[in-house]
């Protein structure tokens, strides 16, 4: 039973510079999320899909960023234009329909120069 | 509007203390409460879940919380810490459809040999 996995695990990029990011989510989950998580803070919702649908985002999604999941499965973050107030660790989870609980992955941490 | 209030960014305890992390919510609906703890450089793992059944919740690693509706409250709680349980706290609060999880800002626990 494999985990909800995150690649790349660590970005390091310049300021300007595209980001994207990618999150494979537990096989049976049609469930997706991406939050955001800062030096001390908890995650922030970001976005979320079921299917390849993406039902919300949040007001912190600006319009630098852009997720995708386009056949239900894998999804992509993508950040234009990256500014350093982006360095954070950016988590994904997945859930099934039929349970609670989210499971989330490693993360990946991004760093702008 | 959802939100959760996790008292004492920094805790720390002896090993073998009893282990006592606070998270207070606030909810306009009745509340689905979740711990999560996350080890450096991690995603995030279940540890318990209050889903409107039992009050007192057992989880993982011999944790416990209990939900009390009268002082919103969700404290977790632990007899005897362990080295292995320092790590991250986090409290989060979820609406019925489980798509948006609201955490608090965590409390790290310290355990001190």
């Amino acid at each position: 039973d494999t985990g909800v996995s995150q690649n790349p695990r660590h970005k390091i990029t310049k300021r300007g510079q595209n980001v994207t990011f990618r999150c494979d989510p537990i096989s049976e989950h049609n469930r997706l999320y991406w939050y955001r998580q800062t030096l001390g803070q908890g995650p922030e919702f970001l976005t979320y899909f079921q299917n390849e649908a993406q039902l919300e985002k949040s007001r912190l999604l600006s319009d630098r960023f852009s997720a995708e999941r386009p056949k239900g499965s894998f999804s992509t973050l993508e950040i234009q234009r990256t500014e350093q107030g982006d360095s954070a660790m950016y988590l994904c989870a997945s859930r099934s329909g039929q349970q609670e609980t989210q499971y989330f992955g490693p993360g990946t941490r991004l760093l702008v120069l | 509007a959802q939100s959760v209030t996790q008292l004492g960014s920094h805790v720390s305890v002896s090993e073998g203390a009893l282990v006592l992390l606070r998270c207070n919510y606030s909810s306009s609906v009745p509340p689905y409460l979740f711990w999560y703890v996350q080890y450096p450089n991690q995603g995030l793992q279940l540890l318990l879940k209050y889903t409107s059944a039992a009050t007192l919740v057992k989880g993982i690693n011999g944790f416990e919380a209990e939900f009390k509706k009268s002082e919103t409250s969700f404290h977790l709680t632990k007899p005897s810490a362990h080295m292995s349980d320092a790590a991250e706290y986090f409290c989060a609060v979820s609406l019925y459809n489980f798509n948006k999880f609201y955490f608090g800002s965590g409390t790290k626990l310290n355990v001190k040999p």
